[in-house]
């Protein structure tokens, strides 16, 4: 069984600062894609970042960019120059694997609090 | 072009009522799925579906049954229903291969 574990319940940072919410995994799938969403509190899940395993490079979107460590299974956010608008709840996900990346397993949350 | 969309967004329900929770994307993709969200804790994969008549269980779905008669629709059915399943719901829907998953705007279910 697949798992994702976000040990940080709650984090908080100050506007235009830098924050790294932390994700662990656990699957026996060699090639396996991560994700990052953002849930703000209207509860819409919006994808902030993808990663693909078989990619050694790490992903940037713009201001978040992750740090992925395979062989550690570790997938850290990056959140750069932090915006109030950031603050929301970050799920970390794995998918299951096969062709379909929709059967995700989700870690259980990190809530971040954008202070200005 | 309206994406995934879930009806009700809001629903109260008596132990022991039924009720199907709505779903239809327009993007003509063959997968889709159905997770919960409990509260203060990540999605759970409730059932799947892989094309028109083809479904499968999940994580979690015991409480629930699904059909896919069209690529389309996927409803939620909920039998007998109890305060456990007191949460929000997601029908998410993709391309295969398509990196990407867009999700409905959830359904609130509680459940008295």
């Amino acid at each position: 069984a697949q798992t994702v574990t976000q040990s940080q319940p709650e984090m908080s940072v100050q506007e235009a600062e830098t924050v790294t919410l932390s994700c662990t995994y656990d699957t026996s799938e060699n090639n396996y894609y991560l994700f990052w969403y953002k849930q703000p509190p209207s509860r819409q899940m919006i994808l902030v970042i993808r990663q693909e395993a078989y990619k050694q490079q790490n992903a940037t979107e713009n201001r978040f960019s992750v740090n992925f460590q395979k062989a550690a299974k570790s997938f850290s956010l990056k959140i750069s120059d932090s915006q109030l608008g950031d603050t929301a709840m970050y799920f970390c996900a794995a998918n299951v694997g096969g062709t379909s990346y929709g059967k995700l397993t989700f870690g259980q949350g990190t809530i971040l609090t954008v202070h200005p | 072009n309206a994406g995934v969309t879930q009806t009700p967004k809001f629903r109260i329900l008596k132990i022991g009522q039924s009720m199907t929770l709505q779903c239809t994307q327009d993007m003509n993709h063959n997968y889709m799925y159905w997770y919960r969200q409990d509260p203060g804790m990540g999605l759970k994969l409730i059932y799947y579906s892989v094309g028109a008549g083809i479904t499968d269980k999940g994580e979690v779905p015991n409480g629930y049954n699904v059909s896919r008669s069209t690529t389309e629709d996927f409803p939620l059915r909920l039998e007998l229903a109890a305060p456990s399943q007191t949460s929000v719901y997601f029908c998410a829907s993709e391309v295969p291969r398509g990196n990407t998953i867009y999700f409905g705007e959830g359904s609130w279910l509680t459940v008295v």
